[in-house]
């Protein structure tokens, strides 16, 4: 029983290259998040897909880019990379929009360093 | 402008004890409140919810209390368990978190 599957866990890169993180859910869920927490700050929004075929900028959105390739998947790109990004990303997920969807599912993480 | 705010970055409290977690919101109508429960290196897991038209939810142990006049709620564990220790966050129904509230349960 999956859920939420991102990858990588974990990755250092350094300042201006660029990488993207995987995620795929498998429950049929039409709804997905990409979050960031940071210390003090808790989870903030950077992009999510209310359905299959569309994105939306949360709250901290600048420097990343998304793009949803299906149902399942959900990827989240860092074209140039800064120290500031680094964080612990968390990839989620939930059923719809509706009261009965608001559970939100939340893969593992994956702990991005910036050097 | 953080919309759910957790004033208390931390909370320690013996085992068998209560704990109880603030959580304050703004710009309230109808809403929905969830609780998270992250252990480190693991993602935030589902804890209990409450709908604004609601002032209780109650699931064992966990107890959430919603006062919308107020623009509060609060999670009570009773009693608190070792492995209650983790970082709890508030969020609302349009995925707004709370800073968290790390809590340390000692035995």
């Amino acid at each position: 029983n999956a859920g939420v599957t991102q990858t990588p866990k974990f990755q250092v890169l350094k300042t201006g290259q660029s990488m993207t993180l995987q995620c795929a859910q498998d429950m049929n869920h039409n709804s997905m998040y990409w979050y960031r927490q940071d210390p003090g700050m808790g989870l903030r929004l950077i992009y999510y897909s209310a359905s299959e075929g569309t994105t939306d900028k949360g709250e901290v959105p600048n420097g990343y880019n998304v793009s949803r390739l299906n149902k399942r998947e959900f990827s989240l790109r860092l074209e140039s990379a800064a120290p500031s990004q680094t964080s612990v990303y968390f990839c989620a997920s939930r059923p719809g929009q509706g009261i009965a969807g608001n559970t939100i599912y939340f893969g593992e993480g994956s702990w991005l360093t910036v050097v | 402008d953080q919309q759910v705010k957790q004033n208390s970055p931390s909370l320690s409290v013996q085992e068998g004890r209560i704990s109880i977690l603030n959580c304050d919101y703004t710009n309230s109508m109808f809403d929905y409140f969830l609780w998270y429960k992250k252990y480190p290196a693991e993602g935030p897991t589902f804890l209990i919810s409450i709908s604004s038209i609601k002032d209780k939810n109650e699931d064992g142990r966990f107890t959430v209390f919603l006062n919308n006049s107020a623009k509060h709620l609060s999670l009570h564990i009773v009693p608190s368990q070792p492995g209650d220790s983790a970082v709890y966050f508030c969020a609302r129904r349009k995925l707004q978190f709370g800073a968290g509230t790390q809590v340390v349960v000692t035995p």
